[in-house]
């Protein structure tokens, strides 16, 4: 069985405040990937970054940056300079390329963040 | 391009009643995936298709199901509602099965009173 914990429910900053997200999953499979989803109040899932088993290089985009360490199961999420419009719940997703369910995106419970001005 | 995009986005039913919502993926896209948001489970996989074909199911009951055709656009249907089917229903579509990533459409927000 797959599961991804996101043990942060609610995270409260200051804008300008840098921000990490933790994510960890489980899972038997070798092959599979992990992803991270913004959810603004909208309501559609935004798609941030996608990264494969195999791949443990360290991501940076913009203000975006990404940690993932297959020693300790986590694939967490880290924004730099947080601004109010981070403001969203950010959810971490698995999916495994196996056939059948495995294949479905595995979601966390995902984290709000608030960014105060 | 065009994303993906769901009709309709809101909707009120009473029990008993049942829904069709619609997904349109994007262009080129062959899967199309349909998830359930809800506060109390957060989100679930219903089922996905590809190339008009039901691939992989979640566990949900009977009343939910879906189609899809050969344009890929995907319908999911939910008869003899029940208030615990108030929900945001997502699509997501992607190129093919466990290829790339998915991206979501804004949702359906399905009420049920």
């Amino acid at each position: 069985a797959q599961k991804v914990t996101q043990a942060q429910t609610e995270i409260s900053v200051v804008e300008k405040e840098d921000v990490t997200l933790d994510c960890v999953y489980e899972t038997r499979d070798t092959t599979y990937y992990l992803f991270w989803y913004k959810q603004p109040p909208s309501g559609e899932l935004v798609f941030l970054i996608r990264r494969n088993s195999f791949d443990e290089q360290n991501e940076i985009s913009g203000r975006y940056s990404w940690n993932f360490q297959k020693s300790t199961s986590s694939f967490n999420f880290t924004i730099t300079a947080s601004q109010v419009v981070d403001s969203a719940v950010y959810f971490c997703a698995l999916r495994t390329i196996s056939s059948g369910s495995a294949r479905q995106l595995t979601f966390g419970s995902g984290t709000q963040l608030t960014v105060l001005p | 391009k065009a994303g993906v995009t769901q009709t309709p986005r809101y909707l009120i039913k009473t029990r008993g009643q049942q829904v069709t919502l619609s997904c349109s993926p994007i262009s080129g896209h062959r899967s199309v995936s349909w998830y359930q948001q809800t506060p109390g489970q957060g989100l679930q996989f219903l089922f996905e298709y590809f190339s008009e074909t039901q691939r992989n199911k979640g566990n949900f009951p009977g009343r939910f199901s879906g189609r899809q055709f050969s344009n890929s656009r995907s319908e999911m249907n939910v008869s003899t509602l029940e208030l615990g089917d108030s929900a945001l229903y997502l699509c997501a579509s992607s190129l093919g099965l466990a290829v790339g990533e998915l991206f979501f459409g804004e949702g359906s927000r399905l009420t049920v009173l």
